[in-house]
């Protein structure tokens, strides 16, 4: 069964810190993967996507990495902002049509 | 830029009744879906919409759920006969490519639909 889990459920930092979210799936095939952010009511935002063959990318603060061999990717977030706060979700396509798979998501708050 | 709308944001039905959601997706894109969340848990898929039909769907997309596209701009998920289970956020989403290529989806803010 495509499975994508996250980790930590939820995280504390200070405005200014560094933090990185991790995220591992069990998706096969695979053809890619995406970070999105879901500010509180509100619609998924993407932030990254990434296909087997790329190891890194990078937008703005946020820099997500993917090792396609352990399946396993990170979310790395750089000066964090309290406007960071949110939960951060990683989605992973299977390669087949639309049944992506998203994992259950990081909670993030960013405390001044 | 360009975003997917929806109506209404928050919707409040009882058990039995039918209801209708909708979507303005962003106007170039060409496929459409809808997914769910219950509160408190993960995004879910419902289907997915392609040159005016059904390109795949989850096991949560059952007989009391239809999409339709009535005409070149909505984009519309009725639920004939809803169930307090059915309670939950509704997100629509387009894209200009199918989700195994490198293009982002695009989300609505959602419908909170409440069943009572």
């Amino acid at each position: 069964k495509n499975q994508v889990e996250q980790s930590p459920q939820s995280l504390i930092i200070l405005e200014g810190k560094n933090c990185t979210l991790q995220c591992n799936y069990t998706v096969s095939p695979f053809s890619n993967l995406r970070w999105y952010k879901q500010d509180t009511g509100r619609g998924p935002v993407s932030l990254t996507i990434m296909t087997f063959s790329e190891n890194t990318k990078s937008n703005g603060r946020y820099t997500a990495t993917l090792d396609a061999d352990t399946k396993q990717s990170s979310l790395h977030i750089t000066a964090s902002q309290l406007s960071d706060s949110a939960s951060y979700i990683c989605v992973v396509s299977p390669g087949g049509y639309q049944k992506v798979t998203f994992g259950t998501g990081t909670k993030l708050q960013v405390i001044p | 830029e360009p975003e997917v709308t929806q109506t209404p944001s928050h919707q409040v039905t009882q058990m039995g009744q039918e209801v209708i959601l909708r979507c303005v997706p962003i106007s170039n894109h060409l496929y459409f879906y809808w997914y769910r969340q219950i509160l408190g848990q993960k995004v879910e898929f419902l289907v997915s919409f392609y040159n005016n039909e059904i390109s795949e769907k989850s096991e949560i997309f059952d007989d009391q759920f239809s999409v339709e596209r009535p005409d070149g701009s909505n984009f519309t998920l009725k639920i004939r006969s809803t169930k307090l289970e059915d309670s939950a956020m509704y997100f629509c989403a387009s894209s200009d490519v199918g989700a195994s290529y490198n293009s982002p989806l695009h989300f609505g803010n959602g419908t909170r639909l409440t069943v009572t």
